[in-house]
């Protein structure tokens, strides 16, 4: 298994563009999970699936962003009408889902410049 | 949700121990205590979780106080490698996590 793979690694866009990153999880997980991370801090919650099944989001996705996982396997995660604030790395991981036992599995990130 | 306090930043010698402490003084019964790290330009990596008692695997170690306020992450010989951002993070469910800050750990030669 190569693990967890996210595309782009990096993405520079303008202000008022919009972005669309995508995340391949491990195979047999069927959770994936979006994270977002800014420069010192830990990384923060955005959304999360339970195969193809959106559970739930943070109040931090605005309505600006938008996840998919249509077939239960990859994700996107599209912003529209980025904003400065929106840089950050963009991290997604996935697990097996249904006890809290299970260690979640990061990629490498996203990471996110808008000028 | 239950919060965890840890110290900013510490050091460490390489081939010394070193012990990272966690304050969750909120924990409830049913939280399990995570830990992972985060190195240099990568993705964070689980390193070991534990609920009332103390845990062994092969990256590490986690002493867990018996009233459970507070929580070690013992590494038992630092190497150069080990130099991440250590998070201690409740989880109560398979759900999302909650990171704070966590402690950055820098190894001197």
């Amino acid at each position: 298994d190569t693990g967890v793979s996210q595309d782009p690694r990096h993405k520079i866009t303008k202000r008022g563009q919009n972005v669309t990153f995508r995340c391949d999880p491990i195979s047999e997980h069927n959770r994936l999970y979006w994270y977002r991370q800014t420069l010192g801090q830990g990384p923060e919650f955005l959304t999360y699936f339970q195969n193809e099944a959106q559970l739930e989001k943070s109040r931090l996705l605005s309505d600006r962003f938008s996840a998919e996982r249509p077939k239960g396997s990859f994700s996107t995660l599209e912003i529209q009408r980025t904003e400065q604030g929106d840089s950050a790395m963009y991290l997604c991981a996935s697990s097996l889902g249904g006890t809290v036992y299970y260690e979640q599995y990061f990629g490498p990130g996203t990471r996110l410049t808008v000028t | 949700d239950a919060k965890t306090t840890q110290p900013n930043s510490m050091e460490s010698n390489e081939e010394e121990p070193v012990h990272l402490p966690c304050n969750h003084s909120t924990i409830s019964g049913t939280d399990y205590i995570h830990w992972y790290r985060q190195l240099p330009s990568q993705g964070p990596e689980y390193v070991i979780h534990g609920l009332t008692s103390n845990v062994n695997n092969r990256m590490a170690s986690l002493a867990i106080a018996e009233d459970r306020k507070s929580s070690t992450l013992i590494l038992h010989r630092a190497t150069l490698r080990d130099a991440a951002v250590y998070y201690c993070i409740l989880r109560d469910t398979d759900n999302d996590m909650r990171f704070g800050a966590g402690t950055r750990l820098t190894v001197k030669p």
